[in-house]
């Protein structure tokens, strides 16, 4: 079993839909959450972060996580084309260095 | 542009040949990582440098891959003995060093490397 499994998709929705992505993990000792977005051929660029368990919002975005279930989500209000991308979740634990661990990212198309 | 910079962007080899890549991490970044990330999966992480001590290394990073930090300022990666199992985007991170908050990780754009 990997450390963080993701619905690979692809997700096709039309402009205006809201958007739910979801990680689960298995490892307890993460701590911090991440949701990443990286267009095609760009780096990974930070969306959100979370720190142990709760919601956060930022105008259209909203990451929710359970940490007693182990699963993470990622809600976008009024997706709009630009928001296609593939969407990665990340996590790491709070030691001394931040490693993160990534899932396999979700691929997200929003049809004008 | 005071974002990670890397070089080359693209590079294609041959089998057996040795590839070198460099990262410019953002001024000041104490910490820079290296991730290999392969079609459909995310990132995996490599190494990692705090100024110009590397303190990790995943057991992914094989005796042929070696990466270097010599001033605490940019990095180098370097395959030798090239095998096709090793294409990949080669992707390069920085972060603060700032204690009390989470440091987020910079991500540069990347090398893709093709090894024929």
């Amino acid at each position: 079993q990997k450390e963080v499994e993701q619905d690979p998709g692809p997700l096709s929705v039309p402009e205006g839909a809201i958007v739910s992505l979801n990680c689960t993990y298995s490892n307890s000792a993460f701590q911090y959450f991440m949701w990443y977005r990286q267009y095609s051929r760009k780096g990974p660029e930070l969306l959100m972060y979370t720190y142990s368990s709760g919601n956060k919002e930022d105008g259209r975005f909203t990451a929710q996580v359970d940490k007693s279930s182990k699963y993470i989500s990622l809600f976008i209000r009024d997706s709009q084309p630009s928001d296609s991308a593939t969407y990665l979740c990340a996590m790491s634990v709070r030691t001394s260095y931040d490693k993160v661990i990534f899932g396999p990212g979700t691929s997200l198309s929003v049809i004008p | 542009d005071t974002g990670v910079s890397q070089d080359p962007r693209h590079k294609i080899t041959k089998r057996g040949q040795n590839v070198t890549f460099r990262c410019d991490p953002i001024s000041e970044h104490n910490r820079l990582y290296w991730y290999r990330q392969t079609l459909g999966q995310g990132p995996e992480f490599l190494t990692y440098f705090q100024n110009e001590a590397q303190l990790e290394k995943s057991r992914l990073l094989s005796d042929r891959f070696s990466a270097e930090r010599p001033k605490g300022s940019f990095s180098t990666l370097e395959i030798q003995r090239t095998e096709q199992g090793d294409s990949a985007m080669y992707l390069c991170a920085s972060s603060p060093l700032t204690s009390g908050v989470y440091n987020e990780q910079f991500f540069g754009p990347g090398t893709r490397l093709t090894v024929l």
